[in-house]
């Protein structure tokens, strides 16, 4: 089955206790992207790869960090986390950005809570 | 100014009702347009995509792209319960960013 798989579902941490959230996807999609959901505010993209070893900053990408080394993932990694990071998470993979790779995959989500 | 700005209801309609959601945009460069839904605690679907201006059609839903007024809305036709979720606008930018409405969140009641 066609998926982006995302873990853990839910996390609950401490403030400045490095985390990641890992990301998978098993389409062979050369685009992958990260994004927080927040109440009123929408979803909003953290970062983004087009290929492997290819990274860019997204509308938000404060506290974060990604890294591509292989095509099917592309783990979160916040360092050191705050309480404003507390949010529901997804990633979300796509054939190609752009000239009709629009439609994304989502995951399932991962609810952070940081304490 | 934010890329994109969505009406932010919520929306409650009786079943078979009309329902209209609308977007606005801000850069007149955008050239891909999205609409997403979004069931409680799951990820975001892709329900329609188009490139450019007019109506695009897909069954019950009708996307519709006014690029002289930067403006995009998602007509839903004979709305069911089943349709009640979060709708979501996209864009996508020639940078191979994506910008997402924050969400119009409708109720279709039986």
């Amino acid at each position: 089955e066609a998926q982006v798989t995302q873990n853990p579902r839910y996390l609950i941490t401490v403030t400045g206790k490095k985390l990641t959230v890992t990301c998978s996807q098993n389409m062979n999609h050369e685009y992958m992207s990260w994004y927080r959901q927040d109440p009123g505010l929408g979803l909003r993209q953290i970062y983004y790869s087009m290929n492997v070893e290819v990274t860019d900053k997204g509308d938000v990408p404060e506290g974060y960090k990604v890294s591509r080394k292989e095509k099917r993932n592309f783990p979160l990694i916040l360092e050191s986390p705050s309480p404003n990071q507390t949010s529901l998470y997804f990633c979300a993979s796509s054939s190609n950005a752009g000239g009709g790779g629009e439609k994304l995959f989502f995951g399932s989500g991962t609810q952070l809570s940081v304490l | 100014q934010k890329e994109v700005e969505q009406d932010p209801g919520p929306l409650s309609v009786p079943e078979g009702a009309i329902v209209s959601l609308n977007c606005t945009y801000s850069n007149s460069a955008f050239q891909y347009f999205m609409w997403y839904r979004q069931y409680s605690r799951k990820g975001p679907e892709l329900l329609m995509y188009t490139y450019s201006s007019g109506n695009k059609e897909d069954g019950r839903f009708t996307a519709q792209v006014d690029k002289s007024s930067k403006y995009i809305s998602l007509f839903i036709r004979d709305s069911q319960p089943s349709d009640s979720a979060t709708y979501l606008c996209a864009i996508l930018d020639n940078f191979n960013k994506f910008y997402f409405g924050s969400g119009t969140k409708l109720n279709v009641k039986p």
